[in-house]
């Protein structure tokens, strides 16, 4: 079946800095990658997706990139900020199953 | 938030009762899943509903069973409940809009087990 694996557990940024998130995926077959924010105490929120047929999604601040034949996709997050501090996890559908497999979770701190 | 509800939102249970989570959703979306969060292991599926009365496992379902006779509910039963089933639960919701499984999720419900 499917896993993801999430890199880095931890990521501690200043104020203004870019922050990158990686995910690695093993099933060819997955077609569909969001990125969930989760803030403490609150529940998982998506805040960017991306589709097979696309190599990159920007959505103000935030960013994310697929490569297919690698089988990865990364969350980029420039000019940080304070309110950017949560847990973060990517997520992949193998195929057309219906489900979600999630990574292990990315905790941001964005020192101010 | 999607009109998505759990109850109850926190519980305390001893070792070897029946428990009974509940999500409620006012969006008619088909798909419903059923998510534990721990420490560590980020968001792991226990079941999903792909429609009323259609159920398939995820990937921790031993130990819980799940029934939706109503677009509109899905719940989750531990039928005897043990200490590593202390966890905090996630239902979440899909329409599969576009071919795209954007899932929203409920507000959580904290399980302990004694």
């Amino acid at each position: 079946g499917e896993n993801v694996e999430q890199h880095p557990s931890t990521l501690s940024v200043q104020e203004g800095d870019s922050a990158v998130i990686k995910c690695t995926y093993s099933d060819s077959a997955s077609n569909y990658f969001p990125w969930y924010k989760q803030e403490l105490g609150k529940r998982p929120q998506l805040i960017i997706d991306i589709r097979s047929n696309v190599g990159e999604k920007k959505d103000q601040r935030i960013a994310v990139t697929l490569n297919k034949t690698a089988k990865h996709f990364s969350l980029h997050i420039t000019e940080t900020q304070p309110e950017d501090s949560a847990v973060y996890f990517c997520a992949a559908e193998p195929g057309n199953t219906g489900k979600l497999i999630f990574g292990q979770g990315t905790t941001l701190q964005v020192k101010p | 938030d999607a009109g998505i509800t759990q109850s109850p939102r926190h519980k305390v249970t001893e070792t070897g009762t029946p428990v009974t989570l509940r999500c409620h959703q006012t969006e008619n979306h088909r798909y419903m899943y059923w998510y534990r969060q721990d420490p560590g292991h980020g968001l792991r599926l226990i079941h999903y509903s792909y429609g009323v009365k259609d159920t398939d496992k995820g990937e921790v379902s031993d130990g819980y069973s799940v029934s939706r006779s109503k677009t509109e509910d899905f719940l989750l039963t531990l039928e005897s409940a043990t200490s590593s089933q202390t966890s905090v639960y996630f239902c979440a919701i899909s329409g599969r809009t576009s071919g795209a499984n954007t899932q929203y999720f409920g507000p959580g419900t904290r399980l302990t087990v004694l």
